[in-house]
């Protein structure tokens, strides 16, 4: 498996942008997370699904940010409209059900100028 | 959620043991005890986790203290490429409880 896909790599926008990051799970995982990371806040967790289903969204910062999980092979992180407090690196991260390792996508760098 | 606390930054030697120490005091019974680590400019990737007894496999060995209130992340001879952040962090069992958050870790410096 090629492991956690994250794309884009890196994106730059412009304020009242919306930007769409996307995340492919590896195979066969139940569990999916989407973290925020900032010099200032650290790793911070936003939202995290099990079997499709949004679980806990406590960490999503506002209304302006959203996440889907279409099906088990797809999740997106939506930020509409988007803002310069919103720049850093965004992960997703899966991993099977239960307390098994969770695997971290390289990361999708966004700036939001 | 669990609280866990870590020193801010450790330093060691090449070659060297590292013992990297976390306080979990609020743990509940059924959590796990998970260790990362990330590298510069890399996401966090899994190191070990434990429950009531001390773990090994290739990467490290995890120590837990009988009371579950803390716990240490050993790794036997320290490389250059250990040099990471090191996160401890519970994780819930059961149900469906399994969110996995992160604290601020202990920033690992491995000096030549």
């Amino acid at each position: 498996d090629a492991g956690v896909i994250q794309s884009p790599r890196h994106e730059v926008t412009e304020m009242g942008q919306e930007v769409t990051l996307r995340c492919k799970p590896i195979s066969g995982h139940n569990s999916l997370f989407w973290y925020r990371q900032t010099m200032m806040r650290g790793l911070e967790l936003l939202i995290y699904f099990n079997n499709n289903v949004p679980i806990d969204d406590s960490g999503m910062p506002e209304d302006r940010f959203s996440a889907k999980m279409p099906n088990a092979s797809f999740s997106t992180l939506k930020i509409q409209p988007s803002e310069p407090r919103d720049s850093a690196v965004y992960f997703c991260a899966s991993s099977l059900k239960g307390n098994t390792e969770a695997f971290f996508g390289q990361g999708t760098r966004l700036t939001v100028v | 959620d669990a609280k866990t606390t870590q020193p801010n930054s450790m330093e060691s030697n090449e070659e060297e043991p590292v013992h990297l120490p976390c306080n979990h005091s609020t743990i509940s019974g059924t959590d796990y005890i998970h260790w990362y680590r990330q590298l510069p400019s890399q996401g966090p990737e899994y190191v070990i986790h434990g429950l009531t007894s001390n773990v090994n496999n290739r990467m490290a060995s995890l120590a837990i203290a009988e009371d579950r209130k803390s716990s240490t992340l050993i790794l036997h001879r320290a490389t250059l490429r250990d040099a990471a952040v090191y996160y401890c962090t519970p994780r819930g069992s059961g149900g469906s409880n399994y969110k996995l958050t992160f604290g601020k870790g202990t920033l690992l410096t491995v000096n030549p």
